[in-house]
């Protein structure tokens, strides 16, 4: 397998757009994670689901954010609209049940 | 999920052992101690967890105290490729919070 995709890798977008981040996780995973990490905050949680259904939305900053997995295989994360203090690393993860998490490369966002 | 306490930085020369410590006393009986390595530029990496006894895998192992109030990771031989922040995580679920870690240096 090649490991959770996330893509794009970098995005540079004007405040007030719309942003929508992906991930593909690793197959046969039943856990995927929604970090942000930033050099002020650190990682954190975000949002994560368990076979496609989101479990814990706490982390979720505002109503801006929205996340959805409309299957095993695709997750997205969107921002709408963005703001500067958006910028940041956002990573994807994904588990098996009760084993370790597997992340992605992360896509650098910035907001202009 | 309760609170770890690790130190900020820590150093070590290359191929010498290296113990990362963490404090977890507020640790709860179902809480799995779980460590994680971010290298530069790249996203968090699982090294090991345990529940009670001591653990051991091809990167690490993990020493966890009779009371659980403490673990410590220990490199046995560290690379200059080890150089990262590591972080000690408690969780009895699924969601791994991260704190700030403890960022290693590793000298030639």
């Amino acid at each position: 397998d090649a490991g959770v995709i996330q893509s794009p890798r970098h995005e540079v977008t004007e405040m007030g757009q719309e942003v929508t981040l992906r991930c593909k996780p690793i197959s046969g995973h039943d856990y995927l994670f929604w970090y942000r990490q930033t050099m002020m905050r650190g990682l954190e949680l975000l949002i994560y689901f368990n076979n496609n259904v989101p479990i814990d939305d706490s982390g979720m900053p505002e109503d801006r954010f929205s996340a959805k997995m409309p299957n095993a295989s695709f997750s997205t994360l969107k921002i709408q609209p963005s703001e500067p203090r958006d910028s940041a690393v956002y990573f994807c993860a994904s588990s098996p049940i009760q084993t370790e998490a597997f992340f992605g490369q992360g896509t650098r966002l910035t907001v202009v | 999920d309760a609170k770890t306490t690790q130190p900020n930085s820590m150093e070590s020369n290359e191929e010498e052992p290296v113990h990362l410590p963490c404090n977890h006393s507020t640790i709860s009986g179902t809480d799995y101690i779980h460590w994680y390595r971010q290298l530069p530029s790249q996203g968090p990496e699982y090294v090991i967890h345990g529940l009670t006894s001591n653990v051991n895998n091809r990167m690490a192992s993990l020493a966890i105290a009779e009371d659980r109030k403490s673990s410590t990771l220990i490199l046995h031989r560290a690379t200059l490729r080890d150089a990262a922040v590591y972080y000690c995580i408690l969780t009895a679920g699924y969601a791994l919070n991260f704190g700030k870690g403890t960022s290693l240096l590793v000298t030639p």
